[in-house]
């Protein structure tokens, strides 16, 4: 089992549209939760980070973690085409980072 | 504001070829990694390295070699390029354990 499961996705959404992006995870000890986006050709870039469970909010972006179902999520609010790129999650444990596989999403306009 | 730097960006090898793909990071950051990322897959840790003067495994460590140069500078080596090492090579760095990482743009390396 990997440590960290991602729908691979592709989402494709209307402009607009609420997205939901989520993953799960195997191991209880990850206390820290990431979120990437990556534009085709570049490399990821960090979107959010947190730190145990709970709902971090930064502007369209909520992340959110629920640690006794070892599920976070990703909502972006009014998607825009500007969105569309393939979203990671990943989680550290100590020096070492975990990542999903990526949910390619697409937002048409 | 360059943050992580990796050079070159594209490069084309034959098989059995060598080469050392560069990365610098100006963050003052402790930690550097090297990960692949080919389709289906997502990133993949090659080594890290936790500090300057220590480096570590990864997951896919097999083919490849590192030097942590100093503090801003982490280089990977292919000895001896195989077609399946055709990928797209990530640089990052993160400041201490539990902190977020940081991407370079990445080489697209293939090897014929």
């Amino acid at each position: 089992q990997k440590e960290v499961e991602q729908d691979p996705g592709p989402l494709s959404v209307p402009e607009g549209a609420i997205v939901s992006l989520n993953c799960t995870y195997s191991n209880s000890a990850f206390q820290y939760f990431m979120w990437y986006r990556q534009y085709s050709r570049k490399g990821p870039e960090l979107l959010m980070y947190t730190y145990s469970s709970g709902n971090k909010e930064d502007g369209r972006f909520t992340a959110q973690v629920d640690k006794s179902s070892k599920y976070i999520s990703l909502f972006i609010r009014d998607s825009q085409p500007s969105d569309s790129a393939t979203y990671l999650c990943a989680m550290i444990y100590f020096n070492k980072f975990y990542f999903g596989s990526g949910t390619k999403l697409n937002v048409k306009p | 504001n360059a943050g992580v730097t990796q050079t070159p960006k594209f490069q084309v090898l034959k098989t059995g070829q060598s080469m050392t793909l560069q990365c610098a990071q100006d963050m003052n950051h402790n930690s550097m990694y090297w990960y692949r990322q080919d389709p289906g897959m997502g990133l993949r840790l090659i080594y890290y390295s936790a500090s300057e003067g220590t480096t570590d495994k990864g997951e896919v460590p097999n083919g490849y070699n590192v030097s942590r140069l100093n503090k801003r500078e982490f280089s990977l080596r292919l000895e001896s390029a195989a077609p399946s090492q055709t990928s797209v090579y990530f640089c990052a760095s993160s400041s201490g354990p539990y902190t977020e990482a940081f991407f370079g743009q990445g080489t697209r390396l293939t090897v014929v």
